[in-house]
């Protein structure tokens, strides 16, 4: 059965970059899994950053962008803030309607 | 506003049932496709289901399929998600969220808890 991976946790400095992935646990992620990003802190709902690869959702700012990295898609935070604290998930369609969350990333930001 | 309120969680024993409803408003809900995701305590997001505009197009998770059924009555602005033969690993918060194209989620409900004791 096919895993999205994402790593567990990832630590940045204010202002530093950070690159999250998403990957398979069998074969590569490409633009045809149409991925996605979402925020969540604890006990919020989750918010929607990016789709589609690259395009950000409604109000998130230019500071996270979305790419294919390789054989993973991949969430990039240039001059993280303290709020950017969150977990971090990633969604993939895997074809036939069926979507895939990964494990979420905790990002910690200090 | 556009808006999704989730009901219809509780506590309910193992083998048992429940139904979660899920209400619009604030946008056209008959043109949109809508999706349940759960989150289990302290762990992540996993897609339940999904339901196309008319109903013509489900899909289900396999971790429910057979078990869990979808449905929306685009009338009523409502979509609902029947339980059966509940199991403790479906403790969770439930979530629906608005689809769309291609393949993500756009607006989210604050979600409903179901809990089935071990």
């Amino acid at each position: 059965q096919t895993v999205v991976t994402q790593e567990p946790s990832f630590s940045v400095s204010p202002g530093g970059t950070v690159t999250l992935t998403c990957g398979l646990s069998s074969g590569s992620v490409s633009t045809s899994h149409y991925p996605s990003w979402y925020q969540q802190t604890p006990g919020q709902t989750p918010r929607t950053l990016m789709y589609s690869t690259n395009i950000r959702s409604s109000g998130v700012p230019d500071r996270f962008s979305g790419s294919i990295l390789g054989n993973k898609a991949a969430l990039t935070i240039t001059g993280a803030q303290a709020d950017d604290e969150s977990d971090y998930y990633c969604m993939l369609h895997m074809g036939s309607g069926i979507r895939l969350f990964g494990g979420g990333t905790k990002l910690t930001v200090l | 506003e556009v808006q999704l309120v989730e009901s219809g969680g509780g506590l309910v024993q193992p083998g048992g049932s429940l139904r979660l409803a899920c209400a619009a408003s604030g946008f056209t809900f008959s043109s949109y496709g809508i999706n349940w995701v759960r989150q289990a305590p302290g762990k992540g997001l996993e897609w339940v289901s999904y339901i196309s505009v008319s109903a013509n197009n489900i899909n289900y998770a396999d971790s429910v399929k057979g078990r869990f059924t979808i449905s929306r009555d685009n009338a009523r602005n409502s979509l609902d998600l029947q339980m059966n033969s509940l199991r403790d690993e479906d403790t969770a918060v439930y979530y629906c969220a608005r689809d769309r194209s291609p393949y993500y989620m756009d607006v989210w409900g604050k979600g409903t808890t179901v809990t089935v004791p071990s």
